[in-house]
């Protein structure tokens, strides 16, 4: 079961807006509402930011927003800010092999 | 507060196994799964298996199903996940997680991770 498919890098400067990707299958991805986005700083553990698609918990920036269409789901950050600049992953519920599956993750450079 | 404090950092030889544990507190314990998670030396996150503290009931990922166990102790709020048959490619930082908010992929509490690192 391979993971699901995310860019390997992403750069923005300062106050813009970038997305990332996440493309998985129909057995992940695209069958279920249950996709969550972490952000990892070097040396920590990951933290969430969205979980069922779309859902923020408390004290996440709205800054941060998520979003699926078919078997791609998309994270997309605004006013991107220097303290951004760490890895991003995103997990689906699947079908599969494993429960759980992880994206590659995605270094954003800012 | 929720915390999951992970025991200390342990250095294995090939074909050994390690046993990490993952004390939790500042919440139900038997109320949600706890979740394993690895992390190799540059690379991504991989998902291992979770464990209902309630019912001691697990789910492995399929590529580790045969190496490792997830159990917990009750008594001590701690959940424990073994490694067997250890591997250099198995040297990473292991993880736990508390699920939720939302379902099964969610975690938005994660211990410290523990470092195994497998060499001769």
């Amino acid at each position: 079961q391979s993971a699901l498919t995310q860019p390997a890098s992403v750069s923005g400067s300062p106050g813009q807006s970038l997305n990332i990707s996440c493309t998985g299958t129909k057995a992940d991805v695209g069958r279920y509402q249950y996709i969550s986005w972490y952000q990892q700083e070097p040396g920590k553990a990951p933290k969430l930011l969205i979980y069922d698609v779309s859902n923020r918990p408390s004290g996440v920036s709205a800054r941060f927003s998520a979003s699926k269409s078919g078997s791609t789901a998309s994270l997309t950050i605004s006013g991107l800010q220097a303290e951004d600049e760490a890895d991003y992953y995103c997990s689906s519920y699947s079908s599969g092999p494993s429960l759980v599956i992880f994206g590659g993750g995605t270094k954003l450079t800012v | 507060q929720v915390q999951l404090v992970q025991s200390g950092a342990e250095v294995k030889r090939p074909g050994a196994s390690v046993k990490v544990s993952c004390t939790a507190s500042g919440y139900s314990f038997s109320a949600y799964y706890i979740h394993w998670v690895r992390q190799a030396p540059g690379q991504g996150l991989e998902w291992l298996g979770r464990i209902n503290p309630s019912t001691g009931g697990t789910n492995y990922a399929q590529r580790f199903q045969d190496r490792v166990t997830l159990t917990r102790d009750m008594s001590t709020k701690t959940a424990y996940m073994e490694l067997v048959s250890l591997a250099s490619d198995d040297t990473a930082v292991y993880f736990c997680a508390k699920e939720g908010p939302g379902v099964v992929v969610s975690s938005d509490s994660w211990g410290q991770g523990t470092r195994v690192t497998v060499s001769s």
